[in-house]
């Protein structure tokens, strides 16, 4: 059974860098798709990136210039750093595993951790 | 970015009653449509992938249907336990996005 765990601060200060990390049992971080989401109080939610298959990554856009999601595979952990926050960043951030089938790629997300708010304020 | 939409925002439904939530697409997906369940402070749980396959351990009155830009989750009969948020993914291509979700709530 895939279990998903996120760690961090809850509270980032403006123009700081938020990072968390997610660690990550009952399988290895070595296969499938790692993804952070997160989701503004009140709102929907918001794709950040994920990485997958020994390093490679795939951003969102929107947040690009900003983040970057790495993994440590000898802790089975995968970690997320978004640079220079503001109040518009204060969300709950979930970590969760991408799954694909024979016939669907991009991946979705099949197991997610509990989700951690991060406040972004001074 | 493919944007999607959903309808109603919310709803009032009594247990055992039948409710349908639509998911539009701002272009074609295909059947790249999967639908999520998520309750007040939880994380969202799948239910529904590639438009109408059932993840396992969902319960088989939930389905889904569509393709091309128009979806649709049913519960064929509400239960308590399916007081919630309903949120669609489109997984076409990236960035991936979600929709902004319809509340289903007790009458």
């Amino acid at each position: 059974q895939v279990q998903l765990q996120e760690s961090g601060p809850g509270l980032v200060k403006p123009s700081e860098t938020l990072s968390l990390t997610c660690t990550v049992s009952g399988v290895s971080t070595s296969n499938s798709y790692w993804s952070w989401i997160r989701q503004p109080p009140g709102k929907g939610l918001e794709w950040i990136g994920y990485i997958y298959y020994s390093g490679h990554t795939n951003y969102n856009p929107s947040l690009k210039s900003r983040v970057t999601i790495s993994e440590d595979t000898s802790k089975n952990q995968f970690s997320l750093r978004l640079r220079s926050v503001t109040a518009a960043d204060t969300a709950v951030y979930y970590c969760a595993r991408g799954w694909t089938t024979v016939t669907t790629y991009p991946p979705f997300f099949d197991s997610w951790g509990q989700g951690t708010l991060v406040t972004v304020s001074s | 970015d493919i944007q999607m939409t959903q309808s109603p925002s919310s709803l009032s439904a009594s247990v055992g009653d039948r409710v349908t939530i639509t998911c539009r697409a701002s272009q074609s997906i295909s059947r790249h449509l999967n639908w999520y369940q998520q309750k007040p402070g939880k994380a969202p749980n799948l239910l529904i992938y590639d438009a109408s396959s059932l993840q396992t351990g969902v319960p088989s009155r939930f389905s889904g249907s569509g393709s091309g830009t128009d979806f649709t989750l049913t519960i064929s009969s509400l239960q308590p336990e399916d007081f919630a948020t309903y949120s669609c993914q489109q997984t076409y291509s990236t960035p991936l996005t979600f929709g902004p979700g319809t509340k289903v709530e007790i009458k």
